[in-house]
């Protein structure tokens, strides 16, 4: 079974941009979140969407949003970005949701300049 | 509030040098304790899922415990391929739930 993929897996941006990752979840997992690693903050939860639906959200701004469409499949944008938005973005993917064990993708590095 | 803490920071072993790593949460209705694995420049990978106190779960060199209030990663003689982050993560209490990772151990085996 195919595991998760992230798009693109490396990204420079200028800031004020704005970006859009993507990620394709394991075949049958309905719920995607997505995940952004600082070295000094580590791994932070920014949303899960399960079925099309956000249903939980992390304490990002409202720069931070995703959607998720009906192949399961995600993205998410960063709108005016800013420095210290540079990070790995990592998407995972879960049967139910994040009570349950979820698949990590290998990430987007993205630099802000 | 609830959070995860993890414990020590870095941790240097010699091969074979048995150690553990500690996760300690503070969430109420615990829903899951997960550990996961991750190498530099990839993903976390899943390791283990323990759902209520007393629970033990073991792959190959690793066993992971739970308690009230803990986890424990045990490593039995461990071997340089074990070198790697360990995160350790819960979902937290609510209707706007989210999923809290701890910092990391950062595990360096040294044959």
């Amino acid at each position: 079974k195919a595991g998760v993929t992230q798009t693109p897996r490396y990204l420079i941006k200028t800031r004020g941009q704005q970006v859009t990752l993507s990620c394709s979840p394991i075949s049958g997992h309905r719920s995607v979140s997505w995940y952004q690693q600082t070295p000094g903050q580590g791994l932070q939860f920014l949303f899960e969407y399960f079925s099309e639906t956000q249903r939980n959200k992390g304490n990002f701004p409202g720069r931070f949003s995703g959607r998720q469409f009906s192949n399961s499949r995600s993205e998410m944008n960063v709108s005016t970005l800013e420095l210290g938005d540079s990070a790995l973005y990592l998407c995972a993917s879960s049967l139910e949701g994040i009570t349950y064990e979820q698949y990590f993708g290998p990430g987007t590095r993205l630099t802000v300049t | 509030e609830d959070q995860v803490t993890q414990s020590p920071e870095a941790l240097r072993l010699q091969e074979g040098e048995s150690s553990s790593l500690n996760c300690s949460y503070t969430v109420s209705g615990l829903r899951g304790l997960f550990w996961y694995r991750q190498d530099p420049g990839k993903g976390p990978e899943f390791l283990f899922t323990l759902y209520s106190a007393g629970e033990e779960k073991e792959k190959e060199r690793l066993k992971a415990t739970l308690t009230k209030k803990e986890s424990f990663l045990h490593i039995t003689a461990p071997k340089p391929e074990d070198s790697a982050t360990y995160l350790c993560a819960a979902p937290l209490a609510g209707a706007n739930s989210k999923l809290t990772f701890g910092k990391g151990i950062t595990l360096s085996v040294r044959p």
